[in-house]
């Protein structure tokens, strides 16, 4: 099936730094992507939706300016957290909606791990 | 709004025990059903899904149905195997094209 992959798979970084997470469709065209956070023991919430070549739709309560998404090409999506602090520490998701495939179809990265000190 | 609510873990079953995973849902409309699992280390793979009131979702032994008037979707295997160990998360999709809503899963540890 389908590929995503997130690098890194965990990332440790000193409080007042920004990071860099990359969400890539390793075969297919994704002209949608979605960046999930995931706490211990909670589900998935959705943090925002990106389409290739426009910004980026936050839901409510995510802080854009914080959370810098950029979705340069068809497989590509980039989440920068910027001035990180331990309360970003998380574990962050992102999924990739097929363009040449049912709207149902989204396939999702392994996931990365961020922990801030 | 929509939501997902997915029985808490851990379960732990010995191999060729039957499995049950409750979901419920909460949300507007109709909404797509999706059962995801997630294998250690690994990402979310869709594991089946419903569209539609009373469809049968179904794959790998696993089934769920699409319960509209109990507003449930819940995962069933007769005989697990320890290779099921995973977590499970229960998901709806409001509307086409858009993000899904999970539960907060359920780490299954099925053992010899």
């Amino acid at each position: 099936g389908a590929v995503v992959s997130q690098h890194p798979s965990r990332v440790i970084c000193k409080s007042g730094t920004s990071v860099k997470i990359e969400c890539r469709s390793l075969d297919f065209q994704a002209t949608t992507m979605f960046w999930y956070r995931q706490f211990p023991k909670q589900s998935l919430m959705l943090m925002a939706t990106s389409n290739e070549g426009s910004k980026a739709t936050y839901e409510q309560g995510v802080e854009k300016d914080k959370f810098l998404i950029n979705h340069a090409s068809l497989t590509l999506s980039t989440l920068t957290v910027t001035s990180a602090h331990p309360e970003d520490s998380s574990f962050y998701i992102c999924s990739a909606r097929d363009k040449g495939a049912s709207v149902d179809t989204q396939y999702f990265g392994p996931g990365t791990r961020l922990t801030v000190l | 709004g929509d939501s997902v609510t997915q029985m808490e873990g851990p379960v732990t079953l010995s191999e060729e025990a039957f499995l049950t995973i409750n979901c419920t849902y909460t949300a507007t409309g109709y909404p797509s059903l999706f059962w995801y699992v997630q294998y250690p280390g690994e990402g979310l793979q869709l594991l089946l899904k419903a569209t539609k009131a009373d469809d049968k979702g179904s794959n790998k032994g696993f089934e769920a149905t699409y319960r509209k008037e109990t507003t449930s979707f819940h995962l069933e295997k007769g005989s697990v195997q320890v290779s099921d160990s995973a977590v499970y998360f229960c998901a709806l999709r409001g509307q086409a094209g858009t993000a899904l809503i999970f539960g907060k899963g359920t780490t299954l540890s099925v053992s010899s």
